[in-house]
């Protein structure tokens, strides 16, 4: 089973709508949660952290972290184009040496249609 | 904010070749890291390193080496270039291994080998 998990889409949403990418995990003990924003060609942004149960709101963007059911989702309201790319979830495990190992999620294609 | 800086965004080389991909950033991080980004397989894992001098496999090592002499420069070998090593390769750092923090993004080079 991977450690990260999501539907690669592709996901399709009209402009103004509300996209919501979805990312299952699968260690128990995971404490920080990441989506990274990946343009095609280009290198991963961080856009959101997640640390917490609950709900993290930036912007357009709302990160929700639910550590009972190991699933982390990014909502984005008011579609726009610009937000067209690939999301990719990461999630921190901590190994039996203390550091924290970074997996990544596939990423999910999101087109934003006009 | 964090800079990761990669020296070459494209590159281009011949089979047989010995290739350095080069990355500094300039945020005293003690980790860092190099992934290689192929379609439908994600991000996956070469090398890190956790500190000067220091080196650990990843997933995906074979064909390749680092070296990290200086605490900001992580530097990628290919000891002898082959078609399979075309990819896009990312570095990224982060601030240490116990940290909850995120890693961040070089703008990655896409290697192409002939």
């Amino acid at each position: 089973q991977k450690e990260v998990e999501q539907n690669s889409g592709p996901l399709s949403v009209p402009e103004g709508a509300i996209a919501s990418l979805n990312c299952t995990y699968s260690d128990r003990v995971s404490q920080s949660f990441f989506w990274y924003r990946q343009y095609s060609g280009k290198s991963p942004e961080l856009i959101m952290s997640i640390y917490s149960n609950g709900d993290k709101e930036d912007g357009r963007f709302t990160a929700q972290l639910n550590k009972a059911s190991q699933y982390v989702s990014l909502l984005i309201r008011d579609s726009q184009p610009s937000d067209s790319a690939t999301y990719l979830c990461a999630v921190n495990v901590l190994d039996q040496t203390g550091a924290n190992n970074l997996f990544f999620g596939t990423g999910t294609r999101l087109t934003v249609i006009p | 904010d964090v800079k990761v800086t990669q020296s070459s965004r494209y590159l281009v080389k011949r089979t047989g070749e010995k290739v350095f991909l080069e990355c500094v950033q300039d945020m005293d991080h003690e980790n860092m890291f190099w992934y290689r980004q192929d379609p439908g397989l994600g991000l996956r894992l070469i090398y890190f390193s956790y500190d000067v001098k220091m080196k650990e496999k990843g997933d995906i090592p074979e064909g390749y080496s680092v070296s990290r002499e200086k605490k900001e420069r992580f530097s990628l070998i290919l000891e002898s270039a082959s078609t399979n090593q075309t990819s896009m390769y990312l570095c990224a750092s982060r601030l240490d291994r116990t940290s909850n923090q995120p890693q961040h993004f070089g703008d990655g080079t896409r290697l192409s080998i002939l």
